[in-house]
């Protein structure tokens, strides 16, 4: 089974500053994705970042990149340039990629990030 | 599209009835997951379609919750009878996978 470990329950940043959030996820399969989701107070589920597994480059949308190392297994995600707006809790979550049938999507406890002003 | 759907956004209960989580995913994706937020366990799994059949159900609590897809563009989670401890966020998603996943706005349920 997969499980995905987010180890900082909460982390603050300045507006303005850089802030990475820690995923590590633990899998048998060589074929899987791995995505960031933010879910501000509004409790909507908004995608961030999206990493297919089979690609070395690391995905990088606008002020959102992540550090992918699938050896280590380890799918970090890095905000440039804070801003108020980025306040949310951030889910890490894994997609195996079987070919069959089974794409359950397995999600981590959640990092609650704080931006201040 | 108008994104994965789902219905009531809140529903307030009394404990013992019957309550009924409805969810329409986006056109076109083949698989729907249900899940249950709350502050002690986060997000939650309950159970995952794949073309309208429940590929995996491991994560539902007990018997008293039911989910049904009859059909590609209609699910339905089903609590009876409804406790207390069931109050939380549900969330309903759809994919087309491999690709990513889309979420409701999530139904917000209260058993009193």
């Amino acid at each position: 089974a997969q499980t995905v470990t987010q180890s900082q329950p909460e982390m603050s940043v300045q507006e303005a500053e850089t802030v990475t959030l820690s995923c590590t996820y633990d899998t048998s399969e060589s074929n899987y994705y791995l995505f960031w989701y933010k879910q501000p107070p509004s409790r909507q589920m908004i995608l961030v970042i999206r990493q297919e597994a089979y690609k070395q480059q690391n995905a990088t949308e606008n002020r959102f990149s992540v550090n992918f190392q699938k050896a280590a297994k380890s799918f970090s995600l890095k905000i440039s340039d804070s801003q108020l707006g980025d306040t949310a809790m951030y889910f890490c979550a894994f997609m195996r990629d079987s070919g069959g049938s089974n794409y359950k999507l397995t999600f981590g406890k959640g990092t609650l990030l704080t931006v201040n002003p | 599209d108008a994104g994965v759907i789902q219905s009531p956004r809140h529903e307030v209960t009394e404990m013992g009835q019957e309550v009924t989580l409805r969810c329409k995913p986006i056109s076109g994706h083949n698989s729907l997951f249900w899940y249950r937020q709350t502050m002690m366990r986060g997000l939650e799994l309950l159970i995952y379609f794949n073309n309208n059949v429940p590929i995996d159900d491991s994560g539902m609590p007990e018997d008293r919750f039911s989910a049904k897809m009859p059909n590609a563009s209609f699910s339905t989670l089903k609590i009876q009878p409804s406790e207390p401890r069931d109050s939380a966020v549900y969330f309903c998603a759809s994919s087309f996978p491999p690709s990513l996943a889309f979420f409701g706005q999530g139904t917000r349920l209260t058993v009193v």
